[in-house]
């Protein structure tokens, strides 16, 4: 079944740890986004990448990296983790930038850091 | 600054109709979306506008008014399946999308 698949599910990672959330889409879309989900808050990206070589900062991109190696994989990095990144991290790939190229969403990566 | 306000809450009643608002205030405008998000999984496309009318979609319709910087998503027929959040974002100038906090809607049978 074609779509993005996100891993690990969940994750409890101790303060100061390094840790890469792993994302994979298999729709050969040019964009893909990274975003977190915090309670009362909208989702808010992080990185974003319109194509495979190409990466850019979103609203929120302190204390985390991207890489766009190829088209299908779009890693997200926490270099040293800290309390504050305790979220739910969602990638996401369109099949363009333009306004009319709906996300669609992987299951989400819960993480908590301790 | 840039703003996106829906309601946090609502209640309705499984065969009803309900109405979730969405006001915007943004740099730009291309097009405004709504998502809709069951608890623990991920947001699922289900509108988007960008010219002033009504789209409608099976039970679910979403309006748009440009002038006055408002949406609302309509859904008819209640099922208890529609107890979700339903997420309303906004494409700004710069192709970005600027996202509401969620409304989570609570069927009631």
């Amino acid at each position: 079944i074609a779509g993005i698949t996100q891993a690990p599910t969940s994750q409890i990672l101790a303060a100061g740890r390094r840790m890469t959330l792993r994302c994979t889409q298999d729709m050969r879309h040019n964009a893909m986004y990274w975003y977190r989900q915090d309670l009362g808050l909208g989702l808010r990206l992080i990185h974003y990448s319109n194509t495979a070589g190409t990466t850019g900062k979103g609203e929120v991109p302190d204390g985390y990296s991207v890489s766009r190696a190829n088209t299908d994989d779009f890693p997200l990095t926490l270099a040293s983790a800290v309390p504050s990144q305790t979220s739910v991290y969602f990638c996401a790939s369109s099949a363009g930038q333009g306004a009319n190229s709906p996300l669609h969403f992987g299951n989400g990566t819960r993480l908590t850091v301790t | 600054g840039q703003n996106i306000d829906q309601p946090t809450e609502m209640t309705a009643t499984e065969g009803a109709i309900v109405q979730i608002n969405c006001t915007y205030q943004t740099s730009g405008f291309n097009g405004l979306f709504w998502y809709q998000q069951h608890a623990g999984e991920a947001p699922t496309f289900l509108s988007y506008n960008v010219l002033d009318g009504l789209e409608e979609k099976g039970r679910f319709s979403s309006f748009l008014s440009r002038s006055k910087g408002y949406s609302y998503l309509l859904l008819k027929e209640l099922q208890m399946k529609d107890s979700a959040s339903y997420l309303c974002a906004v494409m700004d100038s710069n192709y970005q999308l600027i996202w509401g906090a969620g409304t989570k809607l609570i069927i009631k049978p």
